[in-house]
């Protein structure tokens, strides 16, 4: 089955521009979603298709993808942008299954 | 309001069993793909299982022959059989409606967790 690979932990300063990168072999074939979770909160979604935002998700959130890498931009971040990040694809093995990435902390400066 | 708020956690022994449920509101889960996701303490997410809307059922590898995701029509609800529960399993679970498409996938809205703990 595929994997998604994130960095554990990235950080950035109050006001600036932030990526999160999710990699694998399935980004070749699908797009990725990414999800938004605070502590001891449910997961929400952020972005989902090529660069899609849920209503009441700011505009500051963005996605991309390139090959095998797919990104989540984060423009102008503020300190409640701080959380976990999960990226999520379906397997590319033509299984039916679905990967989430391992998560990225993101930490607000 | 579209929401879904799961129930059934609790402390169980290994080797044991548990049912979870999902109860939908604002929207029907027989005419949507539905998944169970989970999260061991301190740990990422990790997928589980689905129901697409015509019946078809797909699991995670760990958690195949052991787990079976079903509904309720009637009662616009879903379900997570849980048998032969190992340490392993201990996570908050949590149920998602999934949008599915030939190139992509996303899971919106989520339940608020329920938590499963496998311990003697």
């Amino acid at each position: 089955s595929s994997e998604l690979t994130q960095d554990p932990a990235v950080s950035v300063a109050l006001g600036q521009t932030v990526r999160i990168t999710c990699q694998g072999d399935s980004l070749r074939s699908y797009y990725a979603s990414w999800y938004q979770q605070k502590p001891g909160q449910a997961p929400v979604l952020v972005i989902y298709g090529k660069n899609n935002r849920p209503s009441g998700i700011p505009d500051r959130f963005s996605g991309s993808s390139s090959g095998n890498t797919a990104s989540l931009t984060i423009t102008g971040a503020q300190a409640e942008d701080e959380a976990d990040y999960y990226c999520n694809s379906r397997d590319s093995s033509g299984n039916h299954l679905r990967v989430f990435g391992g998560g990225t902390k993101l930490t607000v400066l | 309001e579209v929401q879904l708020v799961e129930s059934g956690g609790g402390l169980v022994q290994p080797g044991g069993s548990l049912r979870l449920s999902c109860a939908a509101s604002g929207f029907t889960v027989s005419s949507n793909y539905m998944s169970w996701v989970r999260q061991a303490p301190g740990k990422g997410l990790e997928w589980v299982s689905v129901i697409y809307s015509g019946g078809s059922t797909y699991y995670a590898d760990s958690v195949k022959g052991r787990f079976t995701i079903s509904r309720d029509n009637s009662k616009n609800t879903l379900y997570l059989q849980m048998n032969s529960l190992r340490a392993e399993d201990t996570a908050v679970y949590y149920c998602a409606r999934e949008y599915s498409s030939s190139w992509d996938n996303w899971f919106d809205p989520w339940g608020q967790g329920t938590l499963v703990t496998v311990s003697s």
